[in-house]
Order: C-alpha cells, then structure tokens, then sequence
C-alpha cells in the first residue's frame, strides 16, 4: 500500500472548518483513501473513505485532488470534541485489506 | 457505522499468566478481523489478521505463540496473551471488517497492565 504524509500537528479554533491535508504521491490507481481518527484511550473511528470523487457524510468531507497524489478532510465545524488524531490510510479494497497506520496528525481544537 | 465491542475493557494480571481479551461484532459478520498493539504516545502497529476458520496470519516479529489467535465464528474474535511479561503491558485493540462496505471498524480497546 502507498505511503502517506500528514504534518504531526494542527490548530483550530473551535466553530471554524479544520483542513487536514495527506499526501499520498505514489497512490496506485485501485487504491482507496481512508480517514480514521483516535480520541484518546479509545479505538480508532471510521471517518470516511474515497476513490477519486469527492465525498461527504454527516462526519467529515473529503476532498481528493484530480491527480488523487493528496487529499484533505474537513471538518466543517469544529468542536472541542474533535480533537483527536487524524490518520489517513491508502489501500487497497481488495487482498490483504490490512489498515497500516502512520504517525497521523494531531489535532487541537482551541476554544 | 458497525459497531465492535471489546472485553474487558481494562485487566491487570500477574507476570507469567495468560489473558484472553474478546473482540465481537455486535451487527455484522465480520470475516476477517485484526489485532492491533498501541503503545504510549505510538501509533497503532498491526499484529495479526485472524480469518474466520482458519490460521491467523502475522506480521514480522509478532510471536504466533504468545499471542494466541482464534477466530471461531463470524462475530468473534479472541487473543490470548500467555505468559504475559511487563513489556506486554500495552494498549490492544481490534478491528472487524465489515465487508458489505469494505470498511474496517475498531473496538474500544483493552488496557493491558502487566505486574
């Protein structure tokens, strides 16, 4: 699975939209980006995955560029509960299917 | 989303036994699950995939016989750490792949204090 960049960590001030940007320059043509964020002392939670289009849920949106080598997820309104770290994960939906998880970026919300 | 629940949630043990930890899917069958190890302040490090009916499979380094893996029907999934040590002391966490949306859902995870 290709590898992903994210910058260790990110500020935002609660109520305004949080960009979180991956970069994923050597993403193959049958592989997928996944999001997934960890609160602390939990499990990671499933935020939202694409292909090429841009996607949305009642989470997050997710913003692949056409070249698909990045992506940003957004989250439209933050609150204090977003914070969190914020992995994103390349792979492809079939074989191993394994998730390989990066050091992810680490969110702050600041009231 | 899926959800996936773990037990126990926490469990301190006395160095040299074993502990076994559960990992269900409480409304989809999952036929394939994962282990994942965390330790403080790092990321979450696979340690195996377990398929429903058949042998584990693990990745480099991970001691198939220290960590027991048995995955008998479609909705669960259990480790078993034998003769836990100190350094076994971590954070595990289970996975469950619901493949009618080819999404990985986590449990809650199981904090491991070995004394």
């Amino acid at each position: 699975d290709a590898k992903t960049t994210q910058p260790p960590s990110m500020d935002c001030a609660e109520g305004r939209a949080a960009n979180l940007p991956c970069n994923h320059s050597t993403i193959s043509g049958n592989e997928y980006v996944y999001w997934y964020r960890q609160i602390h002392s939990q499990g990671p939670q499933y935020i939202i995955h694409g292909l090429k289009n841009n996607e949305t849920n009642e989470m997050a949106s997710l913003i692949i560029t056409e070249d698909r080598k990045s992506s940003t997820l957004i989250l439209p309104h933050a609150t204090l509960r977003d914070t969190a770290v914020y992995y994103c994960i390349v792979r492809v939906v079939q074989g191993a299917q394994k998730l390989v998880f990066g050091q992810g970026t680490r969110l702050t919300i600041n009231p | 989303g899926a959800v996936v629940s773990q037990h126990p949630s926490r469990v301190i043990c006395k160095s040299g036994t074993s502990v076994k930890i559960e990992c269900r899917s409480l409304d989809f069958q999952a036929t394939t699950m994962f282990w994942y190890r965390q330790f403080p302040k790092q990321s979450l490090m696979l340690m195996a995939t377990s398929n429903e009916g058949s042998k584990a499979t693990y990745e480099q380094g991970v001691e198939k016989d220290k960590f027991l893996i048995n995955h008998a029907s479609l909705t669960l999934s259990t480790l078993t750490v034998t003769s836990a040590h100190p350094e076994d002391s971590s954070f595990y966490i289970c996975s469950a792949r619901d493949g009618g949306q080819n999404t990985q859902y986590f449990g809650p995870g199981t904090r491991l204090t070995v004394l």
